[in-house]
């Protein structure tokens, strides 16, 4: 399956924690995305890391992608109620498709 | 801009009857995707569209679904007759570059088939 799959499938953390997400997939990739979904609403993109980038912040978040061992992680640090919601990688396989992996449900505890 | 635009928001129908979607793309994007979100299958992309054509629509389950888009800014995802096994939340996105870049979603549209 070209699908990316999510790790873990859901992850409970107490506010001010950090949480961390993990993609892996089996396919060469073009990029990598990562979107989030609050409950009832639609997906919202977060970043886009590139196959030949390592690396990228952006405001709390931070991704990594190896391609090596085809697998991505997204980290949120001091997490907050609000970031609870479903997170998604989504792969740019070099199609005209980008493939979105199953989620992980993240729900941060004030 | 306001964003991706769907409606309705809820739809709840009987079996067997006709259901139509509606979406309007954000201004000036060429690529206008439908996804189908269930808790068993997750989001599976149904067809999408480049510049108004379809150029992709192996994700439509069967006969019963049929999408167009007759120009930029409007879409339609038509399923006649409706099957309870249709029920999910169903999405449209559209995006300036296809897949290169993110996809804006709108807020989709609950659809219950009883």
């Amino acid at each position: 399956s070209q699908q990316g799959e999510e790790d873990p499938q859901a992850l409970s953390i107490q506010e001010g924690e950090n949480a961390t997400m993990n993609c892996s997939y089996k396919t060469s990739i073009n990029n990598l995305q990562w979107y989030r979904q609050n409950s009832g609403r639609g997906l919202v993109h977060l970043i886009l890391i590139r196959s030949n980038e390592r690396e990228k912040h952006s405001g709390r978040l931070r991704v990594t992608l190896d391609t090596s061992k085809k697998s991505s992680s997204l980290l949120i640090t001091a997490s907050r109620a609000a970031d609870t919601a479903s997170y998604f990688c989504a792969l740019d396989t070099g199609g005209f498709k980008t493939i979105f992996g199953a989620g992980t449900r993240l729900f941060v505890k004030a | 801009d306001a964003g991706v635009i769907q409606s309705p928001r809820h739809e709840v129908t009987e079996m067997g009857q006709e259901v139509t979607l509606r979406c309007k793309p954000i201004s000036g994007h060429d690529y206008l995707f439908w996804y189908r979100q269930t808790m068993m299958r997750g989001l599976e992309l149904l067809i999408y569209f480049n510049n108004n054509v379809p150029i992709d629509d192996s994700g439509m389950p069967e006969d019963r679904f049929s999408a167009k888009m007759p120009n930029a800014s409007f879409s339609t995802l038509k399923i006649q007759p409706s099957e309870p096994r249709d029920s999910a939340v169903y999405f449209c996105a559209s995006s300036l570059d296809g897949v290169r870049n993110e996809q804006f979603f709108g807020p989709g549209t609950r659809l219950t088939v009883l």
